[in-house]
Formats: structure tokens, sequence, C-alpha cells
């Protein structure tokens, strides 16, 4: 069975200080990768998605960045965090594009920047 | 731009009363939406409810149904008699069948009383 992992499940920060949060898929080879992120009160917004290894599409700037590393693990950061970087974060696996393809969610990161 | 309007929460019902939690869709860039919806039950990570990609067609799960009304580009969500366990956060979300994005309301939190 696949399974999808999140760290940390959460994080308080400084403005200004870097951040990286973490996702692995395990069970599944080449997987389709995305980045959601909420803000309290908001809608989830779709951040970045990846294909394949190597290859990172950005959806929203929000300064921050995403990389796959590895087939199974995908990362998202930012050098210098702002305030508006709060919310809850959630890393997501599709088995094909997600037109019509179900989302698998991992439990998600909580981040509060201070 | 696309997105998703849905029923803005909290929604208190009484266990075996009857729910609807509404949601309506704006595809301007989108020829063939296709739509969703997701749930978070409490301590568990966001899944898939249920998905219809055809208008006209009725998707179903664990006793809640929704119908894809293209006329007017709405994804009610509905069930007869709603249990205790149903409490949970609701997301109706719009996929695009020519691009890799999936766009989410904002979300609407259920509680079910005993």
């Amino acid at each position: 069975a696949q399974t999808i992992h999140q760290w940390p499940v959460a994080e308080i920060k400084a403005v200004g200080s870097p951040l990286s949060l973490g996702c692995t898929i395990k069970g599944k080879s080449s997987p389709n990768l995305y980045w959601y992120w909420q803000a309290t009160g908001g809608t989830l917004q779709q951040l970045f998605y990846s294909i394949t290894v190597g290859q990172v599409e950005s959806v929203v700037q929000l300064n921050l960045s995403a990389s796959r590393p590895k087939d199974d693990q995908f990362i998202l950061s930012t050098e210098k965090l702002l305030l508006s970087h709060s919310g809850f974060y959630l890393c997501a696996w599709s088995q094909r594009a997600i037109s019509n393809e179900r989302l698998f969610f991992g439990h998600g990161t909580k981040l509060s920047v201070l | 731009g696309d997105s998703v309007t849905q029923t803005e929460g909290p929604v208190t019902v009484s266990e075996s009363e009857s729910l609807i939690i509404n949601c309506t869709y704006s595809a301007t860039s989108i020829a063939y939406p296709n739509l969703f919806w997701y749930v978070r039950y409490p301590g568990e990570g966001l899944q898939l409810l249920l998905k219809v990609i055809t208008a006209g067609q009725k998707g179903s799960s664990r006793g809640f149904e929704a119908t894809y009304n293209k006329e007017t580009t709405s994804f009610h969500l509905q069930k007869a008699s709603v249990q205790e366990s149903d409490s949970a956060v609701y997301y109706c979300a719009l996929g695009s069948s020519n691009t890799n994005k999936v766009v989410f309301g904002t979300g609407t939190r259920l509680q079910v009383l005993p």
C-alpha cells in the first residue's frame, strides 16, 4: 500500500528565517507530486507540481520554491519567511494528471510565522 | 479565473437530519471541468469522497450524493440522514481536463450533534 509522510507536523518560525518542509511517498513509483497551501479561512491553493524527478512547475507565486531530488521526495522551501506564509501545507500525489484523478494527501504541516 | 464557492461553515445539524452543502463553480478557462468532493475527518488526511467527470451525472459515496449540473454550474453535496461520524470538513473542487490543476473551495466544517 502507498503511504505519504509529511514533516514536520508543525513549525513555529520567525519572519526572515529559512524553511524546509518535506514529503515522502512510499509504495508508488513515479507519482505526480503536489504542494498545496491554505491560509486560515482561505482556499486550498495549489503551489507546485512535479511529474518527474528534477522537474517542478510553479502554479502560484508566493516566494517559495520546491524541488524533487528523488522520485519519492518533494521539498518545499524558502530562504526568508514572510508573515503571509503562515498556514497549512499539504503534500499530495496522484497516479496521473490530476484533472480527473484522485489526489492522495498527507496529514499536512501547520506553519506559524511570527 | 477558475473558482469554487461553497457554503460557509460551520454547519451544525442533528443526527438523522438531512444535509446539503452548496457548491458552485466558475470554469472560465476550463472547457470540460471535472468535479470532486474531498473530506477531512478529525485526525485524518484529506481524502476523496466522490467525483463526477461528466455533466448531468451523479456521484455517490458513504450515503452522500452530488449531481454535476452544468446549467447552474453547481455540484451540491447532499445526504438524507447524517450520522455523528460524518462530522468533518468538506471541500468542493474543480479539475481541468487539460491542465494539471485542481481548484478547491474554502471548505465547510460540518458538525453533527448526537
